[in-house]
């Protein structure tokens, strides 16, 4: 079973502060997944990648196959950033993914 | 909105009683999933079903039994549940490529926010 392990668990920060949060993973994978968690429960996918660099918006994801590492970084952060941050590796079984605790995430104005 | 519906949203149940949590997914994807979230625990996946199939039980307890009559639902029975079952239980779907499922992006529900008293 893949371990997945995130850092920082939580994080403050002030709006306009530029935000990484980092995981990594103790099996090789192919693709890495970033997930968002909004207090009240709803969960967004947010990247799946598989090498290099995805940028969408303010949010830059990154990975090193070879290091087992992966980081999420948000430019310009703003108080709506605020939510819970998951990634998540395959390895949680035949077609599963084991998901890291999250990285609880307040922007403050 | 995902195209993932939930329902009930908020479940609160005794441990001799018999509810059912239900997921339907608008988005025409063949994979849906069954996650389990506590408080301070990490997304645990319960079930997994492709085509209708079950192809993933996670060492789940008998109590929760999974339904799947076709591709756009999914029911999770539950019956003579434990105070340590209250979670939010959350439905997800994804369009099965050539790759193991693991590898598709999945399009999550609201979740139910369940407690048994």
């Amino acid at each position: 079973k893949n371990e997945v392990e995130q850092s920082p668990q939580n994080l403050t920060a002030q709006e306009g502060e530029f935000i990484t949060i980092n995981c990594s993973y103790s099996v090789g994978i192919s693709a890495l997944h970033w997930l968002q968690q909004h207090p009240g429960g709803g969960i967004v996918s947010l990247f799946m990648l598989s090498s290099g660099k995805k940028k969408h918006g303010r949010l830059i994801a990154t990975i090193n196959i070879q290091e087992k590492h992966s980081s999420l970084h948000i430019t310009a952060s703003h108080p709506r950033d605020s939510a819970v941050y998951i990634c998540a590796a395959p390895g949680g079984g035949a077609d599963g993914l084991t998901f890291g605790k999250g990285t609880h995430l307040i922007i403050q104005p | 909105e995902t195209g993932v519906t939930q329902t009930p949203r908020h479940l609160v149940m005794g441990m001799t009683n018999k509810k059912s949590l239900k997921c339907e997914q608008h988005l025409g994807h063949n994979a849906m999933y069954w996650y389990k979230q506590s408080a301070k625990k990490p997304l645990e996946l319960m079930f997994v079903y492709n085509f209708k199939e079950q192809t993933e039980n996670n060492s789940v307890p008998s109590r929760f039994s999974p339904e799947c009559p076709n591709s756009s639902h999914l029911f999770l029975h539950l019956h003579t549940l434990q105070p340590e079952d209250s979670a939010l239980y959350l439905c997800a779907s994804s369009q099965p490529g050539l790759a193991t499922l693991a590898y598709n992006e999945q399009f999550f529900g609201p979740g139910t926010r369940l407690t048994v008293l």
